[in-house]
């Protein structure tokens, strides 16, 4: 079984600070890696995935992270933010070892982002 | 192309009855994956369909809980007996044919469940 941690439940920053959410996770087998932002009474939405390669993901709205297999670590980075990036934010792995558990996401249990002006 | 829709948005039930959420994957999409968000906490895996099968359900509780995605149809999550603690936003994800853990799961805006 796998599971995920985000160290941080609440992240404040000021506009057009760097910031960082960071995501540990444990499995016994390889993992797929996923990143989702979630605006207040919506669904989730993708930000950027590691499947498989390079390790630094490039994804959408600025956002980047670095898969590290020794640190079991996924953590998402953004150089510069902004008040709209204001949001809840969830690290998610999902299994490709095969079998009856494949294809469901486990996530960890949030980061909100709040970008003060 | 729509994206996932699950309706309704909202619903109020109280104890004791029974509440249907009801999703329609994207075009093309034949994976169903159904997650519960409790108040202040992440999203956890209920139940994991295919057309007309139930691949996992693992992360379903054993009573009251039932799923099913049709040939025809929605994917159906229903809840009888409704308690309290059944509140929460359910949120329904569907993924192309293939491997399952490789696709994108898209996500619809979920149904929040309130018991009164």
């Amino acid at each position: 079984a796998q599971s995920v941690t985000q160290l941080d439940s609440q992240v404040p920053v000021f506009e057009e600070a760097p910031v960082e959410l960071r995501c540990n996770y444990s499995s016994s087998v390889s993992v797929y890696l996923f990143w989702y932002v979630q605006y207040p009474n919506q669904g989730l939405q993708l930000l950027l995935k590691y499947l498989s390669g390079s390790t630094l993901v490039k994804g959408i709205n600025g956002f980047e992270a670095e898969f590290n297999k020794s640190q079991t670590s996924f953590h998402l980075r953004k150089p510069s933010v902004h008040i709209s990036d204001t949001a809840e934010y969830f690290c998610a792995v999902s299994t490709n070892a095969g079998g009856t558990s494949y294809g469901k996401l486990t996530f960890g249990q949030g980061t909100i982002l709040t970008v003060h002006p | 192309n729509a994206g996932v829709m699950q309706n309704p948005r909202h619903l109020v039930r109280r104890r004791g009855q029974e509440a249907r959420l009801r999703c329609s994957p994207m075009k093309g999409h034949s994976h169903v994956y159904w997650y519960r968000q409790l108040p202040e906490e992440g999203l956890k895996f209920m139940v994991y369909l295919q057309k007309e099968n139930i691949i996992d359900e693992s992360g379903m509780p054993k009573e009251r809980f039932s799923a099913e995605f049709p040939k025809e149809g929605p994917s159906i999550l229903r809840i009888q007996q409704v308690v309290r603690g059944d509140s929460a936003a359910y949120f329904c994800a569907s993924s192309l044919p293939g491997q399952a853990g490789y696709n994108e799961q898209f996500f619809g805006p979920g149904t929040r469940l309130t018991v009164l």
